[in-house]
C-alpha cells in the first residue's frame, strides 16, 4: 500500500521558468492538502482540493500559482515564472475524509530557484 | 504576533530522559490539536491527536491540553536516539475549515 507520492523529490528551476509538482494521494483518498515549508519555518497551508474542486485555496499567492486534481492522475501544484523566494520544500498531503487527523503527507518536493 | 508560538530549540537531552515540548496558541476557534514528528528530508507523520482539552496517552507519549490557557504540550518518556526528530505541533479549527496551522518545529536531538 504505497503512501503519498510526491515526484519530483528534487526540482531545480531558473528564474522566469515554471514548476510543475506532482502529488499521487495514497489509494482510496480523494482529498488533497499542498502545504509550503520555508527553511526553519513550520508548513504554511495552500491549498485544498477534491477530485475536480478547488475546496479552500486561501492560502496561495494570488499570482503565478495554481492547483488542479483531476479526475484522473495525480495532483498538479503550478508555479508560473519562478523567483528566488518560491524556494522552499512543498508537501503534500492526502486524506479519505474531510477529518484533519485523516492526513498523510509525502516526503515532498524541494524546489530550487537559482 | 503568530497563531502558534513553538520553541525552535535545538534541545538536546541524554538518552532516557522525560522531554517536554510545548505550543502556545492565541486562536480560540481551535479545537483540534496535533503533533507532528519530521525526520530530515522527510514529510511530517502524525504523533498524537487530541479534540478539546484533555489528555491522551500513547506509550512512551503523552499529549496535554489546556485551552484555558492555550497551551498545549507533547511529554515524551525513556527518550531513545530514535526520537532525534523536529516535533511540530498542528491545530485546526472547528469551523468546517480544514486547514492546519503549524508552529515552527522544536529540534530535538537525543544523546546515547
Amino acid at each position: 500500500n504505497a503512501g503519498v507520492m510526491q515526484n519530483p523529490r528534487h526540482l531545480v528551476r531558473r528564474r522566469g521558468q515554471e514548476a510543475r509538482l506532482r502529488c499521487s494521494p495514497m489509494k482510496g483518498h480523494s482529498h488533497v492538502y499542498w502545504y509550503r515549508q520555508l527553511p526553519e519555518e513550520g508548513l504554511k497551508f495552500m491549498v485544498y482540493l477534491q477530485k475536480e474542486n478547488i475546496i479552500d485555496e486561501s492560502g496561495m499567492p494570488k499570482e503565478r500559482f495554481s492547483a488542479e486534481f483531476p479526475k484522473e492522475g495525480p495532483s498538479i501544484l503550478r508555479i508560473q515564472q519562478v523567483v528566488r523566494g518560491d524556494s522552499a520544500a512543498y508537501f503534500c498531503a492526502s486524506s479519505p475524509d474531510d477529518r484533519v487527523d485523516g492526513y498523510t503527507f509525502g516526503s515532498g518536493t524541494r524546489l530550487t530557484v537559482v | 504576533q503568530k497563531e502558534v508560538e513553538q520553541d525552535p530549540g535545538p534541545l538536546s537531552v541524554p538518552e532516557g530522559a522525560i522531554v517536554s515540548l510545548n505550543c502556545t496558541y492565541s486562536n480560540s476557534a481551535f479545537q483540534y490539536f496535533m503533533w507532528y514528528r519530521q525526520y530530515s528530508r522527510k514529510g511530517p507523520e502524525l504523533l498524537m491527536y487530541t479534540y478539546s482539552s484533555g489528555n491522551k496517552e500513547d506509550g512512551r507519549f503523552t499529549a496535554q491540553v489546556d485551552k484555558s490557557s492555550k497551551y498545549i504540550s507533547l511529554f515524551i518518556r525513556d527518550s531513545q536516539p530514535s526520537d532525534s526528530a523536529t516535533y511540530l505541533c498542528a491545530m485546526g479549527e472547528d469551523t468546517g475549515r480544514r486547514a492546519l496551522t503549524f508552529g515552527s518545529g522544536t529540534r530535538l536531538q537525543v544523546q546515547p
